[in-house]
């Protein structure tokens, strides 16, 4: 079955960078796209950016533009996010998304909870 | 940005009934609305898209209807495991654009 097994919790401080990591499992990880996705309690859901894994193009949603920065890593399937930059704003839970279509999210992998903290 | 208004925002309902969740979008999306289901613990799952098409292996007392800006996902009998946060989102435009959720308690 598809799985996406995000990497564990970070705590970073403001101005650091971090990156995160999303591997996926179960099927051709060039077949499908993968986006990434921002969850915090006061914005909701917002869509960060979508990468594809076979040719590496990326399009970011303009908010996101400069702070997110995607990549993957084909012979271990793995998707990554950089967050820049960070400040408190960017405290939340990430999730990375995969889909067959563009701007529909099939899979989700677990999120990862990014924590910006002096 | 397309912006996605969900209501309502709190729903308490009984195992074994129906309850309806609404989603309005702030301009026509045709029929690209999809619904995702959250719950603690599990990964977030696609219910349904393109409006009405119900995602493979997901029960059929799920069903969502509607077109251009008025949108509706409904349970009948609802069962234990379906409680939880719901989320519309629209799939027409970029940027994808999600509702607020509705959540779906036990009453």
């Amino acid at each position: 079955q598809v799985q996406l097994q995000q990497s564990g919790a970070e705590l970073v401080k403001p101005g650091t960078s971090v990156k995160l990591s999303c591997k996926a499992s179960g099927y051709t990880f060039t077949s499908n796209h993968m986006n990434w996705i921002k969850q915090t309690t006061g914005q909701g859901l917002e869509w960060i950016g979508i990468i594809n894994p076979g040719s590496g193009g990326t399009s970011y949603n303009v908010k996101f533009k400069g702070k997110a920065t995607l990549t993957v890593d084909k012979s271990s399937s793995t998707a990554f996010m950089q967050l820049s930059s960070l400040t408190p704003e960017d405290s939340a839970v990430y999730y990375c998304a995969s889909g067959t279509t563009v701007a529909l999210f099939d899979y989700w992998g677990q999120g990862v909870m990014v924590t910006v903290s002096s | 940005d397309v912006q996605m208004t969900q209501s309502p925002y709190n729903l308490a309902a009984s195992p074994g009934e129906s309850v309806s969740i609404n989603c309005k979008a702030s301009k026509s999306i045709s029929k690209y609305l999809a619904w995702y289901q959250q719950k603690p613990g599990k990964a977030n799952k696609l219910l349904i898209y393109d409006g009405s098409t119900l995602q493979s292996g997901i029960p059929s007392r799920f069903s969502g209807s509607g077109s251009g800006t008025d949108f509706t996902l409904t349970i009948r009998s609802l069962e234990p495991e379906d409680f939880g946060l719901y989320y519309c989102q629209q799939h027409n435009e970029y940027p994808p654009t999600f509702g607020a959720g509705t959540k779906l308690e036990l009453k």
